[in-house]
């Protein structure tokens, strides 16, 4: 049981516009910025998200964060093949003093 | 170029002891904090372990405390996970992953990961 919550799975058709949730309490993202991460099959995670709506470097613009009091969500416009991934919420917990994250949410592009 | 590259990992008994390793270069090693970070296979990610720049500040998951110990070496720009009471539900691919310099983008880069099966 993960303390942020994400949907386990979403879709999408090449073009489409998808979002991803993530919920979670006062003590985590009512509190401090949220992170995304993509995690393509067999490779180590990709930060593509932080501070609820920065991207790094190199991060397309399709890609966009927002947070509202406890929750965030991920948004990806113009859905192409390969953003086919699993995608991850984190924060910071004040409460249990550790970064959390949510169950993950595998992307289909139909 | 960042680089972490984790090693140390391998096959042990329930109960026994490994010393995972993170060998960081292309930054300052010293002025970022950093995690260790596992995936237990087909699962999703957990956060183990966290320490401050100069190692004075550390936190556990519940899940790892008292049986595991972070660790870092600023003048070898090394970070450490000791782990010893293994379980079998200590499996997984073990990642250490580095905190942007705001302190909150944790995740910034990460390294491929080393394995560790705990089984008899």
């Amino acid at each position: 049981q993960s303390v942020l919550t994400q949907p386990p799975s979403a879709s999408g058709t090449p073009g489409q516009r998808v979002t991803i949730s993530c919920s979670g309490s006062n003590s985590n993202i009512g509190s401090n910025p949220v992170n995304w991460y993509q995690q393509l099959p067999g490779t180590a995670p990709k930060l593509l998200i932080y501070s609820n709506n920065q991207r790094p470097s190199g991060v397309p613009d399709r890609f966009s964060g927002s947070k509202s009091g406890t929750s965030a969500s991920l948004a990806i416009s113009g859905l192409q093949s390969e953003d086919e991934a699993d995608y991850y919420c984190a924060a910071w917990d004040d409460s249990l003093k550790g970064w959390v994250f949510g169950g993950g949410t595998k992307l289909t592009v139909l | 170029e960042v680089q972490l590259v984790e090693s140390g990992g391998g096959l042990v008994q329930p109960g026994g002891s490994l010393r995972l390793s993170c060998a960081a270069s292309g930054f300052t090693f010293s002025s970022y904090e950093l995690n260790w970070v596992r995936q237990a296979p087909g699962k999703g990610l957990e956060w183990v372990s966290h320490i401050s720049r100069s190692g004075s500040t550390i936190y556990y998951a519940d899940s790892v405390k008292g049986r595991f110990t972070i660790s870092r070496d600023n003048a070898k720009n090394s970070l450490f996970l000791q782990m010893d009471s293994l379980r079998a539900e200590d499996t997984a691919l073990y990642y250490c992953a580095r905190v942007g310099r705001d302190d909150y983008s944790m995740g910034d880069y990460w390294g491929q990961g080393t394995p560790v099966t705990v089984s008899s």
